[in-house]
């Protein structure tokens, strides 16, 4: 089993939509979690973190952290054509390193 | 201001080759990494350094050698290069452990 599992995608969503985005990891120690943007030919970037369960909101961002479910997804509001880019999720155990998953890419169609 | 830099950008080379790639970061960060990111995307740590010690080593082939001067370098040394090795190199530096890191713009290495 994977440490961190994403939906492989491509998901392709119009623009103004919500994309959804999904993410799922093995250890139940976990600490805390981010989502990363890389555009093609670039590096990532981060866009979120989130460390408590829940939902946290970044203007048209939102993460959503169910750490009983071992679960984290980001959703993307009102999506437009530069968020077409792939979707790291990214997970630390505490212990320096970061686990990726594949990434999930993001087409927004104009 | 680069926050983290690395040199070069493109490396083409052939197999057998000794090559070095370098990496700075002018965030005060005590913490600097190497990861590789493969032609499926997947990004995968290599080597860790936390205040210019040694912390993470996954499982990577003798053949690559990290090696951090300061905390505001960590260089990567690649002897004997083959096919395989084909990658994006991405160096990254954070904080603590669960601070979010910041990326390099990579090297991109091609061996022939």
């Amino acid at each position: 089993q994977k440490e961190v599992e994403q939906n492989s995608g491509p998901l392709s969503v119009p623009e103004g939509a919500i994309a959804s985005l999904n993410c799922t990891y093995s250890d139940r120690g976990s600490q805390s979690f981010f989502w990363y943007r890389q555009y093609s030919g670039k590096s990532p970037e981060l866009i979120m973190f989130i460390y408590s369960n829940g939902d946290k909101e970044d203007g048209r961002f939102t993460a959503q952290l169910n750490k009983a479910s071992q679960y984290v997804s980001l959703l993307i509001r009102d999506s437009q054509p530069s968020d077409s880019a792939t979707y790291l999720c990214a997970v630390n155990n505490n212990d320096y390193k970061l686990s990726f998953g594949a990434g999930t890419t993001v087409t927004v169609r104009a | 201001d680069t926050a983290v830099s690395q040199t070069p950008k493109y490396l083409v080379t052939q197999m057998g080759n000794d090559k070095s790639i370098k990496c700075e970061q002018n965030l005060g960060h005590d913490t600097m990494y190497w990861y590789k990111q493969d032609s499926k995307k997947f990004l995968k740590i290599m080597f860790s350094y936390n205040n210019k010690e040694l912390i993470i080593n996954e499982t990577v082939p003798n053949r690559f050698s990290p090696k951090s001067p300061d905390k505001a370098h960590l260089n990567l040394h690649i002897n004997s290069l083959e096919l395989g090795d084909s990658a994006v190199y991405f160096c990254a530096s954070g904080l603590a452990t669960q601070e979010t890191q910041y990326f390099g713009p990579g090297t991109r290495l091609l061996v022939l």
